[in-house]
């Protein structure tokens, strides 16, 4: 199971991290990723990163603006967005790898947690 | 970037009517292609992996085929529980690369 927090309302050039908090499953064996939604865009993949942490990706629209990371020891997978922008706006998902290396095979996910920024 | 084109963006199908959607890749991706449901404040469901393979727990009339550029997906015996939003993703090369969905209705 995944459960997302720390989304809300901030304003253009505000930060949020987002919390995923992971259960059911060795949690130091996947590697894990964030993916966003929009009625406008669609799915699209975020970041991610391996399961020791060692390796991470970006897509290039956050690239320089987010960070990802995770803290093995509590299970838990952690985004840093800073600088925001309107384009930002979306629902965001955690989801598991299917192994230690990034497949990008996106299973399961959590059920989200929505990012609003606006003025 | 692979650019990932689905079509059509959206349809309108009877229950158990056979449904088809396709999914073009902009360079070759082998068969590193997933296939996902989506319906709206549910978290998106894994259908099918590596283009062809069932995830598990996902019901039989669900179904891939492809490699390469092109890939279908493929509801034999559509069902009311069956109307989402499907989106191919590559998972060949980074940056994973999501098609812009079709949307499934019953007629």
């Amino acid at each position: 199971q995944l459960l997302e927090s720390g989304g809300g309302w901030v304003q253009p050039g505000g930060s949020l991290r987002l919390s995923c908090e992971a259960s059911g499953f060795t949690f130091t064996t996947y590697a894990m990723n964030w993916v966003r939604q929009t009625p406008e865009k669609g799915l699209e993949w975020v970041s991610s990163i391996s399961n020791s942490g060692a390796t991470t990706f970006y897509a290039d629209s956050v690239k320089g603006r987010f960070s990802i990371s995770r803290d093995n020891s509590k299970n838990i997978l952690y985004l840093q967005m800073n600088n925001l922008r309107a384009e930002d706006t979306a629902i965001y998902y955690c989801a598991k790898d299917s192994r230690g290396g990034i497949t990008a095979r996106f299973d399961p996910w959590g059920q989200g947690t929505l990012v609003t920024v606006s003025s | 970037d692979v650019q990932m084109t689905q079509s059509p963006s959206s349809l309108s199908a009877s229950l158990g009517d056979r449904v088809t959607i396709t999914c073009r890749a902009s360079q070759s991706i082998g068969t590193f292609l997933n296939w996902y449901q989506y319906k709206s404040g549910k978290a998106p469901k894994l259908l099918i992996y590596a283009a062809s393979t069932l995830q598990g727990g996902v019901p039989s009339r669900f179904s891939g085929s492809g490699s390469g550029t092109d890939f279908t997906l493929t509801i034999s015996t559509l069902q009311p529980e069956d109307c989402a939003t499907y989106y191919c993703q590559q998972s060949a090369n980074a940056p994973w690369t999501f098609g812009q969905g079709t949307k499934v209705e019953l007629k």
